[in-house]
């Protein structure tokens, strides 16, 4: 089946535009991460939603990151007033119900001129 | 505050040459933890969830382990297709979402 899918590949923008990044979930997972992976780290967990809600958005780095999920499926990562710092790969990842294996997309690279 | 750390940063195999990968973490309480691949360019592919002490996985040419304070994962005769980023993650048993990550194993198998 299909698995997740991130939209766009690649984002180029200046610093201090607004962006939005798209997550589409494995059809019927209802839990739905974002992580932020930076070159030759880790992912970097930002924001876990249970259905429509966001049950922990711990790892947002400050409020210029916004993420909403309104039905329960896709979802949309915003940044604000975007800094050359914001650069990174952003990747979704989603999963059946909460603790069991994430299954992640191929991540959108974002690069902040 | 959870920590992972992994090594070795970078591994080179040739094909056949078979080694372990390590993955040392400190966690309130284990959840579970995670060995995914990553390759160039794509998002991590899932591999294994290990639960408790002495629990064992296995897929083709690899098997992960897992103690209270480490896991391992060992690479059987590995071949060129097997080159990779590995990625090894905590997830706690309280908030039982999040994934803290190591920095990752690059892996290399010469032919």
């Amino acid at each position: 089946g299909a698995g997740v899918s991130q939209t766009p590949s690649n984002k180029v923008t200046e610093k201090g535009k607004y962006v939005e990044l798209r997550c589409d979930p494995i059809s019927g997972h209802t839990a739905l991460y974002w992580y932020r992976q930076s070159l030759g780290q880790g992912p970097e967990f930002l924001i876990y939603f249970q259905g429509t809600g966001a049950a922990d958005d711990s790892g947002l780095p400050n409020d210029r990151f916004f993420a909403v999920r309104p039905e329960g499926s896709v979802s949309t990562l915003k940044i604000q007033r975007t800094e050359r710092g914001d650069s990174a790969v952003y990747l979704c990842a989603s999963s059946l119900r909460r603790g069991q294996p994430q299954h992640f997309g191929d991540g959108t690279r974002l690069s902040i001129l | 505050e959870d920590q992972v750390t992994q090594s070795p940063e970078a591994l080179r195999l040739q094909e056949g040459e078979s080694s372990s990968l390590n993955c040392s973490y400190t966690v309130s309480g284990l959840r579970g933890l995670f060995w995914y691949r990553q390759d160039p360019g794509k998002g991590p592919e899932f591999l294994f969830t290990l639960y408790s002490a002495g629990e064992e996985k296995e897929k083709e040419r690899l098997k992960a382990t897992l103690t209270k304070k480490e896991s391992f994962l060992h690479i059987t005769a590995p071949k060129p297709e097997d080159s990779a980023t590995y990625l090894c993650a905590v997830q706690e048993e309280t908030s039982g979402s999040r994934l803290t990550f190591g920095e990752g194993t690059q892996l290399t198998v010469n032919p």
